[in-house]
């Protein structure tokens, strides 16, 4: 079975300042990979996702994912926070093929001014 | 237009009651989901229909009924309420393979006195 470790719960940084939130996952067949965004009292929202191809995937807001197969890991970044990219930032993983999506404990990035 | 829309929004009741939770989509999409994210924000998958078959059913207690009468919908029936079933419950779509993203409601918050 596979599974998400998001290493860090918490994570605070300065608005304009650069962030990665770390990601890694285990599994023995290969999978996808995404991450999602839940704003305050909302649904979680694709911010972007791995499948297949180039290593680096970029969401429409500025964030990107790098896989990285050796490490099992699909850690997000972005050279400069908004105080609007406040949320919590959840990894997930799934088997290809299957349908079982998983959920990393999730990151709460807070921004602060 | 909401794609994936789920009522009530949220929900106090007591112990012991039976409540339902109600999810529609209007995104043609053939796999529904349900996951539960408790208070520590972790989302955990509890139930998927694909066009109506149940194809997921994590160890989730069996006062737990889900229900799609079509592929567009996907209810939750819950009897017995118990007071650590509160979280709040989110409804979910997509189109079906691994790959595809999920598309979720904006969640359900159950409160059991």
């Amino acid at each position: 079975a596979q599974s998400v470790t998001q290493l860090d719960s918490q994570v605070p940084v300065f608005e304009e300042a650069p962030v990665e939130l770390r990601c890694n996952y285990s599994s023995s067949v290969s999978v996808y990979l995404f991450w999602y965004v839940q704003y305050p009292n909302q649904g979680l929202q694709l911010l972007l996702k791995y499948l297949s191809g180039s290593t680096l995937v970029e969401s429409i807001n500025g964030f990107e994912a790098e896989f990285n197969k050796s490490q099992t890991s699909f850690h997000l970044r972005k050279p400069s926070v908004h105080i609007s990219d406040t949320a919590e930032y959840f990894c997930a993983v799934v088997i290809q093929g299957a349908q079982k999506l998983v959920f990393g404990q999730g990151t709460r990035l807070t921004i602060n001014p | 237009d909401t794609a994936v829309s789920q009522t009530p929004k949220y929900l106090v009741t007591q112990m012991g009651n039976d409540k339902s939770i109600k999810c529609e989509q209007n995104l043609g999409h053939d796999t529904m989901y349900w996951y539960k994210q408790d208070s520590k924000k972790f989302l955990k998958i509890m139930f998927s229909y694909n066009n109506k078959e149940l194809i997921i059913n994590e160890t989730v207690p069996n006062r737990f009924s889900p229900k799609s009468p079509d592929k567009a919908h996907l209810n939750l029936h819950i009897n017995s309420l118990e007071l650590g079933d509160s979280a709040v419950y989110f409804c979910a779509s997509s189109g079906g393979t691994g790959g595809s993203p999920l598309h979720f409601g904006n969640g359900t918050r159950l409160t059991v006195t």
